[in-house]
């Protein structure tokens, strides 16, 4: 049973440039969340993807945006970028939408912005 | 506005002892909370969970304890073992028409268990 997979692991750009990042729910799961760890910080939300919908989006300006597809996996974009966008981008499954289900974390793509 | 705060930042227990991971929040409309772990260069890893309508949820070694008038809740770990050394962190979940899953975590605490 494969786990939440993300895609690539490690991706080093430079400010200005747009970065596509990738992620495969947990067989069976339908949700998908993205979420961003900046160094000795807790995950920040950034948004909600169900039924190929944004259900809910964090404090993350439009320069963040994402996509489902009909195989629930999604992507996540970010344009523009800036040194501050350097992180571990987070991509969590889950079955169904609602707020009392655990959600499965990937391992995350590791953003470098030179 | 810190939502959820954990406020030790690191923990040290000797192999077999228990250990104690605290978490606070300040928004009364949280009523699901989550333990997750996090090993270096691994996402973070489902622990263990609590609804609002329970005080305690038991899942082997590891225990939730909630005490919604203090809005507070622990981990305890019994009995602690070297491989439970990791960064845990607590998160919450909003109820009602906000309940759409968004998770709100703390800034982490590093627990080390020494041999």
């Amino acid at each position: 049973d494969a786990g939440v997979t993300q895609s690539p692991t490690h991706l080093i750009k430079t400010r200005g440039q747009q970065v596509t990042l990738r992620c495969s729910p947990k067989s069976g799961h339908d949700t998908v969340s993205w979420y961003q760890q900046a160094l000795g910080q807790g995950p920040q939300f950034i948004f909600q993807y169900y039924e190929e919908e944004e259900r809910q989006r964090g404090n993350f300006p439009d320069r963040f945006s994402g996509h489902q597809f009909p195989n629930y996996s999604s992507e996540l974009n970010v344009n523009a970028l800036l040194l501050g966008d350097s992180a571990l981008y987070l991509c969590a499954s889950s079955f169904g939408p609602r707020g009392n289900q655990p959600q499965h974390f990937g391992d995350g793509t590791r953003l470098s912005i030179l | 506005d810190q939502q959820v705060k954990q406020n030790s930042p690191s923990l040290s227990v000797q192999e077999g002892r228990i250990s104690i991971l605290n978490c606070d929040y300040t928004n009364s409309m949280f009523d699901y909370f989550l333990w997750y772990k996090k090993y270096p260069a691994e996402g973070p890893t489902f622990l263990i969970s609590i609804s609002s309508i329970k005080d305690k949820n038991e899942d082997g070694r590891f225990t939730v304890f909630l005490n919604k008038s203090a809005k507070h809740l622990s981990l305890h770990i019994v009995p602690s073992q070297p491989g439970d050394s990791a960064v845990y962190f607590c998160a919450a979940s909003p109820a009602g028409s906000s309940n759409t899953g968004k998770l709100i975590f703390g800034q982490g605490t590093t627990l080390q268990v020494k041999p």
